[in-house]
């Protein structure tokens, strides 16, 4: 079965440098959130988008952006990077209207030096 | 926003005892509550869920119950093995944010 695919797998920017990480959700999945895991850490919810539109906004800083597409992929953007932002980079997806099970991609270890 | 804590922070069991690790949430309008297994450096797995309008689910060795009185669920993992050690979060959702436990560290003793 098709599952979430993130890319790319591994990224290494500098500082002040930007990135792009892209999702694809799960076919007819309607729902992506993204989360930011630092090492130890539990996953931080930083946003999520419904149909495309932004639904809910966490901890996610004004340096970085997000949206998804009209074939429901996803992409968050972020810029001026710091060394505080190395850190695994989850997509989940999931269905509001057939159920509301959150399955995760792989993941983008993030690692600005 | 919903806050949700998770206890304890790391577990050491046996082989084949019993794990349970406990979760509370703040925010009643929560619904789903999903548990995630995750191992280092990988994804978080969904193992088992529940629904607000059930009181309790198992899958083999894995149980999950809820109060939604008390505003608190639990994972129990019977016969634990050692390939049951990795880290566990909880999780609770309301509509669009699915919001996570710090997690537990659960290890197995061979």
């Amino acid at each position: 079965a098709a599952g979430v695919i993130q890319s790319p797998r591994h990224l290494i920017k500098e500082k002040r440098e930007t990135a792009t990480l892209k999702c694809y959700p799960i076919p007819r999945h309607d729902t992506v959130y993204w989360y930011q895991q630092g090492p130890g850490q539990d996953p931080q919810f930083l946003i999520s988008f419904y149909e495309k539109m932004q639904s809910d906004k966490g901890s996610i800083p004004d340096r970085f952006s997000a949206q998804q597409f009209s074939d429901y992929h996803s992409e968050l953007n972020m810029s001026s990077l710091e060394l505080g932002d190395s850190a695994l980079y989850f997509c989940a997806s999931s269905s509001q209207g057939a159920g509301t099970e959150a399955f995760f991609g792989q993941g983008t270890r993030l690692t600005v030096v | 926003g919903e806050n949700v804590e998770q206890h304890p922070s790391t577990l050491s069991v046996q082989e084949g005892d019993s794990a349970v690790i406990k979760c509370t949430y703040s925010d009643s309008a929560s619904n789903y509550f999903p548990w995630y297994k995750q191992e280092l450096g990988k994804r978080p797995q969904l193992i088992i869920d529940i629904r607000s309008n059930v009181g309790e689910k198992k899958d083999q060795r894995i149980a999950v119950t809820l109060n939604k009185t008390a505003k608190h669920f639990s994972l129990h993992i019977t016969e634990t093995q050692p390939e049951d050690s990795a880290v566990y979060f909880c999780a609770a959702r309301g509509d669009y944010k699915l919001s996570f436990g710090a997690g537990t560290t659960v290890t197995v003793r061979a």
